[in-house]
Order: structure tokens, then C-alpha cells, then sequence
């Protein structure tokens, strides 16, 4: 069965910064591409990152291009993003998927409030 | 940017009927076209990719047609736990990914 567990969110200020992490079970993680999705509170689905299966490649949209990173670790089995930078309007709950272009696979989320 | 639009923004639907939600595209996306299912209080779970393809698991009675701009996902005797949001998302040319704006099928 296939699981992706969230973890890393919390209450952050404005300004901060904060990791989440994604573990990934119940398939072969090294070989798929990764994502990361959000959704603000009562609101739709803002696609937020994409990794390539080997790491080398990642993709952004611009409201998050420069402010955060993501990653992998395929010995791990775990993705990530560093958020940087966080503004009220990052605020949501972030999913962790399994896909490049459609997304197969979804945690049940980690959220991150960014309030002072 | 591709803007998806979703339509209605909401629907109700008695169970056992057949709910017809309608994606349009800003510009042609081919068959590159996913669909996504979303209950309250749970993460999305894929329905539909390739305009019409349905991955394993996902019942017969969802299905997805369209191609180019205008797209839908026609459910067939809405069963109760299928009153959900439903969205559409684009991968034709990205980046972005983008997604519409949802369509809530409430119980009639």
C-alpha cells in the first residue's frame, strides 16, 4: 500500500522559515517524480513544486520560485521543501504527491499557518 | 499561464442520478487533462488522467471526455460517496500546473 506521510508544519511568522518533510512507502520511491501541492483554507489546489525521480530537476511556479527549495533523498525515501521567506499568503496545507504531470499518490497533508 | 475554469461552481444532485461537470481550458491542452476527487477533511485522490483514462481502482461509473479546451467528467447514478469537489488540472504546458476552481456536487 502506498503511503506518503507529511511532517514539519506548524505556526510560522512572517518572514520565517520552515522544512516539511514527506516519507514515502509502498512503491519504488527512487523512481518517481515527486510534488508538492497546496491548499489554502476554503480554497482550490496551487500546484507548488516538482522533482524529477533522480533530483536533478526541479520546477516551480513564480509565486514560490526563489523562496523555496525542493528535494529528495532516495536512500531516505523522503522528499522535502524548504520554505523560505513565508508570507501570510502561504498559508494552506501542503500535500505531499507521487507524479510529474497528474499526480498518482497523496499524503493527507501537513498545515502550515503563517501568522504573527 | 493556462487558466482552467470550472463549471457549475456547484451542483445538486439526487442520488442515483448522472452529474455532468464541464473544465474549459484558456488554450488547446490536447488530452492532457487529469480529474481529482476531493471529500471533506481528505486529501485529493486521482480519478481520471489522459482526458478519459481511469486508473486502477476508480469505478467504472466516472468517466472523462474532451479534448483541446473543453473537457467533462460525466458520473453516472451518483452513488453517496461520490458528493465530493471535483477538480480539474492541466499538464500540457507547464510550468505552471495548474488546476480550475472546483465543482461541489451536493446531495439534492
Amino acid at each position: 500500500e502506498v503511503q506518503l506521510l507529511e511532517s514539519g508544519g506548524g505556526l510560522v511568522q512572517p518572514g520565517g522559515s520552515l522544512r516539511l518533510s514527506c516519507a514515502a512507502s509502498g512503491f519504488t520511491f527512487s523512481s518517481y517524480a515527486m510534488s508538492w501541492v497546496r491548499q489554502a483554507p476554503g480554497k482550490g489546489l496551487e500546484w507548488v513544486s516538482t522533482i524529477s525521480a533522480s533530483g536533478g530537476t526541479t520546477y516551480y511556479p513564480d509565486s514560490v520560485k526563489g523562496r523555496f527549495t525542493i528535494s529528495r533523498d532516495n536512500s531516505k525515501n523522503t522528499l522535502y521543501l524548504q520554505m523560505n521567506s513565508l508570507r501570510a499568503e502561504d498559508t494552506a496545507v501542503y500535500y505531499c504527491t507521487g507524479g510529474f504531470n497528474w499526480f498518482d499518490y497523496w499524503g493527507l497533508g501537513t498545515l502550515v499557518p503563517v501568522s504573527s | 499561464e493556462i487558466v482552467m475554469t470550472q463549471s457549475p461552481a456547484s451542483l445538486s444532485v439526487s442520488p442515483g442520478a448522472r452529474a455532468t461537470l464541464s473544465c474549459r481550458a484558456s488554450q488547446s491542452v490536447g488530452s492532457n487533462l487529469a480529474w481529482y476527487q476531493q471529500k471533506p477533511g481528505q486529501a485529493p485522490r486521482l480519478l481520471i488522467y489522459a482526458a478519459s483514462t481511469r486508473p486502477t481502482g476508480v469505478p467504472a461509473r466516472f468517466s472523462g471526455s474532451g479534448s483541446g479546451t473543453e473537457f467533462t467528467l460525466t458520473i453516472t447514478s451518483l452513488q453517496s460517496e461520490d458528493f465530493a469537489v471535483y477538480y480539474c488540472q492541466q499538464y500540457n504546458k507547464w510550468p505552471p500546473l495548474t488546476f480550475g476552481g472546483g465543482t461541489k456536487v451536493e446531495i439534492k
